[in-house]
């Protein structure tokens, strides 16, 4: 397995302009999730899918931020319009009900830069 | 309060030194316990879980105290590829299957030659 392919790997782009992540879980897995980190505030859950179902976006810092998930193979998070507070690395990760708990795969993660 | 805590170090420890990492973690009813390992610019990956009875792997010995809320990580003998920084993770066991995990902010270990 390619393991979860995040991209791209590298984003920069200008204040207000509109950024698409995207993210190919490991096949089988049926949670999802997206976590930003940054210096000041570490790892942050922003995100999760079960079964391609939304189950908790409390984390979603605003409603400049939207996640999908159309099919059990992709899910992508929309900046729009995005700020420069949003430069971070985001990660994707997915896990399977069936395997160990705690047992998260991350993907190589989105460096955004935003200008 | 942060859900999970950590000394953010830098611990800058000789190779073959005997390093150990604290987090508490503010939920009492949290269930599971896991380190991490993330090193530069790259993603975080699991390094092991963490039992009640506390558990070894190799030269990495992990412990828990439910009562004091409480996990260790403990590296004998460490090696320069240990540098790294050590993320204290909680699972926020809630209804249903859910499996949320609350990462703390890490602990940066430097082995120095």
């Amino acid at each position: 397995d390619a393991g979860v392919i995040q991209s791209p790997r590298h984003e920069v782009t200008e204040m207000g302009q509109e950024v698409t992540l995207r993210c190919k879980p490991i096949s089988g897995h049926d949670y999802l999730f997206w976590y930003r980190q940054t210096m000041m505030r570490g790892l942050e859950l922003l995100i999760y899918f079960n079964n391609n179902v939304p189950i908790d976006d409390s984390g979603m810092p605003e409603d400049r931020f939207s996640a999908k998930m159309p099919n059990a193979s992709f899910s992508t998070l929309k900046i729009q319009p995005s700020e420069p507070r949003d430069s971070a690395v985001y990660f994707c990760a997915s896990s399977s009900s069936r395997g160990p708990r705690g047992g998260y795969t991350f993907g190589s993660g989105t460096r955004l830069t935003v200008v | 309060r942060k859900e999970v805590e950590q000394d953010p170090g830098p611990f800058n420890v000789p190779e073959g030194a005997t390093v150990a990492f604290n987090c508490t973690y503010s939920n009492s009813a949290s269930q599971s316990f896991f380190w991490y390992r993330q090193d530069c610019r790259k993603e975080p990956k699991l390094l092991m879980s963490v039992y009640s009875s506390g558990n070894e792997d190799g030269r990495f010995t992990a412990q828990l105290n439910r009562a004091s809320q409480y996990i260790s990580l403990l590296i004998r003998d460490s090696k320069l590829s240990d540098s790294a920084t050590y993320l204290c993770v909680v699972n926020k066991e809630s209804s249903g299957s859910a499996r949320q995990l609350t990462f703390g902010s890490g602990t940066q270990l430097t082995v120095l030659p």
